[in-house]
């Protein structure tokens, strides 16, 4: 069975670029799915940040497309989320997903970390 | 990217249904077949319920029903448990250019 861990610091500096990493444990990141993240901001709803695939292909939310980068290191079994120019808007508990893979079309995210603690946005 | 619109909170007595509607455009859920819906319990990480509008994966009780009609889809949760109590979020794939939405979340409360 395939798991995900979420790591980072918990407080970001607002200007600050937030970094992530998913390790991912029972599975291989080189497989046939789609990697993504997803937060929650305090008392808000869910949103998608962006997917890697192994091949090298990404896609972004176009809301924070401009700010995003995810990537992945197959030697280490991790992906991680990096978000630059961080303000309080981002302040959010952020998931990492994996998706059904070739079995199921959509937003298909069957496997999720925990979720990381709060990560605050503050100085 | 615009979320998704579901009513922010519904509720029903345990052994009730209760359904969630989540209205889109015709840019997603309109568009295709690609509607899934999550439970998620505060402090937990989501739990996929429903994708592809109805197939349910493994493990998921056939209490839980999803359907597709034009714009909008519709979460039916039957025989309601106090375990069902939880935030419910429909998403859908947008296309290419929009690729995943999610909708605003809907809180089932078991009276």
């Amino acid at each position: 069975q395939v798991q995900l861990q979420e790591s980072g610091p918990r407080l970001v500096q607002p200007s600050g670029t937030l970094s992530l990493t998913c390790a991912v444990s029972g599975g291989s990141v080189s497989s046939h799915y789609w990697w993504s993240w997803v937060r929650q901001a305090p008392g808000k709803g869910l949103e998608w940040i962006g997917e890697v695939f192994h091949s090298g292909l990404k896609n972004y939310n176009p809301s924070l497309k401009n700010r995003v980068t995810i990537s992945m290191d197959k030697s280490k079994n991790q992906f991680s989320l990096r978000l630059a120019s961080v303000t309080a808007a981002d302040t959010a508990v952020y998931y990492c997903a994996r998706d059904m893979g070739v079995a199921a079309g959509g937003p298909t995210w069957e496997h999720w970390g925990q979720g990381t603690s709060l990560v605050t946005v503050s100085s | 990217q615009s979320a998704l619109t579901q009513p922010p909170s519904a509720s029903g007595s345990p052994g009730q249904s209760v359904t969630i509607s989540c209205t889109g455009t015709s840019s997603d859920i309109g568009g295709y077949d690609y509607v899934s819906w999550y439970q998620h319990h505060p402090g937990k990480a989501p739990k996929l319920m429903i994708f592809e509008v109805s197939k349910r994966p493994s493990g998921v009780p056939d209490r839980f029903s999803g359907s597709k009609s034009g714009n909008t889809a519709s979460l039916t949760v039957s025989g309601l448990q106090a375990e069902d109590e939880a935030d419910y979020y429909c998403s859908s794939y947008g296309g290419s250019n929009n690729r995943y939405v999610f909708g605003t979340g809907t809180k089932v409360t078991v009276l």
